[in-house]
């Protein structure tokens, strides 16, 4: 398939433990997006990525949270001492350079925090 | 108060209505205006973009953004069972991040 892949599709962790979340981008791609999305809510932004850099970081949360992308391809985003406010759809999306339309989300991750 | 205000519904109506979302923004620096569709448990879609004010029709579909006033909008004609999902508005300043509006929960009854 050709889309923007997530793993895995659900998690469930303990209070307390570091859960890594994974985007495989459509390829080619080269920004990408995480965003969170919690129940009943809009999609929350999170992280960008230019490449393997990223720009804006500003909707990270807290310290916890952290992401990276190496070879302009797979992202990984880390979320260290989960709580159970983490509990979230968490989504990736990518981007053809400053193509717009050329936008796709991955399924999420569904994060559940117990 | 956020950056896009969107009335989470839900909304429902008979299969064939004239369907009318909105939202509205304080941002005047936003240039794309876009609607997302979002299946449950699916991730959103891209349905339509606007870049600045006007109108653009896709089908059954017309999206509006009025700049002035910080509004835009979201028609769907001849509305069908198929089209039961959550509505996202969604906007953009430059290249960067999209902010999303909370999402309206659309069901068409047949």
């Amino acid at each position: 398939g050709a889309g923007v892949s997530q793993s895995p599709s659900n998690k469930v962790t303990e209070k307390g433990k570091d859960v890594e979340l994974r985007c495989d981008p459509i390829s080619g791609h080269t920004a990408l997006y995480w965003y969170r999305q919690s129940l009943g809510q809009g999609l929350e932004f999170l992280i960008y990525f230019q490449g393997n850099s990223a720009p804006d970081k500003s909707g990270l949360p807290s310290d916890r949270f952290s992401a990276e992308r190496t070879g302009g391809s797979v992202s990984t985003l880390t979320i260290q001492r989960t709580q159970q406010e983490d509990s979230a759809v968490y989504l990736c999306a990518s981007i053809l350079g400053g193509v717009f339309n050329e936008q796709y989300f991955g399924p999420g991750t569904r994060l559940t925090v117990t | 108060q956020k950056e896009v205000e969107q009335d989470p519904g839900p909304l429902s109506v008979p299969e064939g209505a004239i369907v009318s979302l909105n939202c509205t923004y304080s941002n005047s620096a936003f240039q794309y205006f876009m609607w997302y569709r979002q299946y449950s448990r699916k991730g959103p879609e891209l349905l339509m973009y606007t870049y600045s004010s006007g109108n653009k029709e896709d089908g059954r579909f017309t999206a509006q953004v009025d700049k002035s006033s910080k509004y835009i909008s979201l028609f769907i004609r001849d509305s069908q069972p198929s089209d039961s999902a959550t509505y996202l508005c969604a906007m953009m300043e430059g290249a960067q991040k999209l902010v999303f509006g909370q999402g309206t929960r659309l069901t068409i009854n047949p």
